[in-house]
């Protein structure tokens, strides 16, 4: 399968422990991006990744999230001291491009359940 | 505030006919919008992209409106078929930003054999 590929599916932690969630993109994908999803919601964007470069971030993003795309592949979100607000559904999407928008390939995402 | 927003019901219609879901937005100057469909439990999956400067973008039975004086998008799915029962999602990428999309919160559509 040559889509994008995230890990884990499910994650339930409690409160106030670490989790990291990772995220592969297609391979030859220069973009990608982290959204956060809760039910009945649209996904809300949370970082953009061009390259290895982080280039945009949503001011929602508390300081507790980071973000990280070492060597322009995959990429890993963590979130330290994690809150019961934080579950929800992580997906990850990827897109070829330079300039302008183009379409976004989502991942299945990883949903994250703090007890 | 900028705001998005789809037809706040869920939709349901008879398989056959033409299923018309609305986005709106304020506060907005998009330079493009996108339509991704979801299914519960999976990602979204991109559907269509109009840009700013156009009206309308068609694709098989999927046809995309795009009025920016109104402020609306409308998408049309043509002949429904049970399997197009799903949430749609409208998309908009700001001019500032052109990479950051925001979301609608979707519309569940449901086409009824």
């Amino acid at each position: 399968d040559t889509g994008v590929s995230q890990d884990p599916r499910h994650k339930i932690t409690k409160r106030g422990q670490n989790v990291t969630f990772r995220c592969d993109p297609i391979s030859e994908h220069n973009r990608l991006y982290w959204y956060r999803q809760t039910l009945g919601q649209g996904p809300e964007f949370l970082t953009y990744f061009q390259n290895e470069a982080q280039l945009e971030k949503s001011r929602l993003l508390s300081d507790r999230f980071s973000a990280e795309r070492p060597k322009g592949s995959f990429s890993t979100l963590e979130i330290q001291r994690t809150e019961q607000g934080d579950s929800a559904m992580y997906l990850c999407a990827s897109s070829l491009g330079v300039a302008g928008v183009n379409e976004q390939f989502f991942g299945p995402g990883t949903r994250l359940t703090v007890l | 505030s900028q705001k998005i927003e789809q037809n706040s019901e869920a939709l349901n219609i008879q398989e056959g006919k033409t299923a018309t879901l609305t986005c709106n937005y304020t506060n907005y100057s998009p330079a493009y919008l996108q339509w991704y469909r979801q299914d519960p439990g999976r990602g979204p999956v991109f559907l269509l992209l109009i840009r700013e400067n156009e009206k309308e973008k068609r694709k098989e039975r999927l046809k995309v409106t795009f009025d920016t004086t109104l402020k609306q998008s409308l998408f049309h799915i043509t002949a429904s078929q049970p399997a197009d029962s799903a949430t749609y999602l409208c998309a908009l990428a700001p001019s500032g930003s052109a990479r950051q999309l925001t979301f609608g919160s979707g519309t569940q559509l449901t086409v009824l054999p």
